[in-house]
């Protein structure tokens, strides 16, 4: 069964640091992964997604992530944080080779950036 | 141009009572997903359709849940003889392609209180 993995329900991170928001995901083959982003009173957003090639991937509002195969892990990284990073962020997982359309979504991590 | 609209945005029933939520996709969207967001949690998959077809209803979670999108545009979730543990967040999306690989344009989602 599909499942994916939120260890942290909150990160803090001071601006101008590196943040990092970790996943993990188990899926019987292979994933295909995606983070999204929840502003305050607005829906979610796609940040970025890895379907298959270059294990890491760049995103919108200069976001990236690491696909790491050996660890099952999708981690959402950026390489200085700015106030207005704060949200709430979402991993995601589909399984294309017996999921189907289904995605799954992980809890969510509150990312707080103190200024 | 115009995103993924919802409607109502809110909606108390008393149990027992039907409702039904509305999603307009963005314009020449293909895919449609309906999602259920409980406090707290990340979006749990509901159903999926390609068009007007309904191909993956496996998050229904019982037979009282009915999804349409008869036009293959606008798609409504109706819910019948409420339950309290039927109150959350219903999450509509979108997404131009067809495969599993496509990323997602979320509604604001209709928030649904039964009482």
């Amino acid at each position: 069964a599909q499942s994916v993995a939120q260890p942290e329900d909150q990160v803090n991170v001071a601006e101008g640091n590196p943040l990092t928001v970790k996943c993990t995901y188990s899926v019987s083959g292979n994933p295909y992964l995606f983070w999204y982003v929840q502003y305050p009173n607005r829906g979610l957003q796609f940040l970025l997604k890895y379907i298959t090639g270059d294990n890491l991937v760049k995103g919108s509002y200069g976001f990236e992530a690491e696909f790491n195969k050996s660890q099952t892990s999708f981690h959402l990284k950026k390489p200085s944080a700015l106030v207005s990073d704060s949200a709430l962020y979402f991993c995601a997982v589909r399984d294309p080779d017996t999921g189907g359309f289904k995605t799954i979504f992980g809890a969510g991590t509150r990312l707080f950036v103190k200024a | 141009g115009a995103g993924v609209s919802q409607s109502p945005r809110y909606k108390v029933a008393k149990r027992g009572q039907d409702v039904a939520l509305r999603c307009d996709p963005i314009s020449g969207h293909v895919s449609l997903f309906w999602y259920q967001q409980a406090l707290g949690q990340g979006p749990e998959f509901l159903t999926y359709f390609q068009n007007e077809a309904q191909l993956d209803k496996s998050g229904l979670p019982s037979d009282r849940f009915f999804a349409e999108r008869p036009e293959g545009s606008v798609s409504t979730l109706k819910i019948q003889r409420t339950q309290q543990e039927d109150s959350a967040v219903y999450l509509c999306a979108s997404s131009p392609q067809t495969g599993v690989g496509g990323e997602q344009y979320f509604g604001p989602g209709t928030r649904l209180t039964v009482t």
